[in-house]
């Protein structure tokens, strides 16, 4: 079964340090996701990604958060200056086409910001 | 105000019980509707989409009533293997592919 990649599984940093968590969708997928879950909370849509560009964001998703595409493969969401609250589970997702299609999702990057 | 909302749980039963959870959403615009499952700390595993007309996978049952703006999961004869947390999802039409929007979870605890 095709899955999504997610590294590194845990990252720890230093507040205001910069983090990218990387992620590599499924092949065939054109469409792509970050959420975030803070420990005991719900998952939240952070940003969502078509055609090399940013179609939609949520207002989690400020300044300081960024994505790319540097390849054919790989997805990238960089934090520029990490603080403490940035603390989650960050989840990579990827989609095709039809509204029936349900995401599938990365195991995550546990980020710890100290 | 929630958008999606969940029976809070936890829902502790012996293996073999029935259990159902709902769910209900706010915003009418809602257009794909989905069951999800989380394990502790682990990403959300799609359990089955939600059509109008209600579907049925094995031993789950998943019901959708747009006027209410409700939805539910039925888990028959439950096993071990279910314990988990079951989240309910919309997808908000428009947009590229819209996003998903998450419930908080409802936790099931099946036991022995």
């Amino acid at each position: 079964e095709p899955e999504v990649t997610q590294t590194p599984s845990h990252q720890v940093t230093q507040m205001g340090q910069e983090v990218i968590l990387r992620c590599v969708p499924i092949s065939n997928h054109l469409y792509f996701y970050w959420y975030r879950q803070i420990l005991g909370q719900k998952v939240e849509f952070l940003v969502s990604f078509y055609n090399n560009e940013i179609s939609e964001k949520s207002e989690i998703f400020d300044d300081q958060f960024s994505v790319e595409r540097p390849d054919g493969s790989n997805f990238t969401l960089k934090i520029r200056s990490t603080k403490l609250e940035d603390s989650a589970m960050y989840f990579c997702a990827s989609s095709g086409t039809g509204s029936n299609y349900g995401y599938t999702f990365g195991s995550g990057t546990r980020l710890t910001v100290v | 105000r929630k958008e999606v909302e969940q029976d809070p749980g936890p829902f502790n039963v012996p293996e073999g019980a029935t259990v159902a959870f709902n769910c209900t959403y706010s915003n009418s615009a809602s257009q794909s509707f989905f069951w999800y499952r989380q394990d502790c700390r682990k990403e959300p595993k799609l359990l089955m989409s939600v059509y109008s007309s209600g579907n049925e996978d094995g031993r789950f049952t998943a019901q959708l009533n747009r006027a209410s703006q409700y939805i539910s999961l039925l888990i028959r004869d439950s096993k071990l293997s279910d314990s988990a947390t079951y989240l309910c999802v919309v997808k908000l039409y428009g947009g590229s592919q819209g996003n998903l929007i998450f419930g908080k979870g409802t936790k099931l605890s099946v036991k022995p």
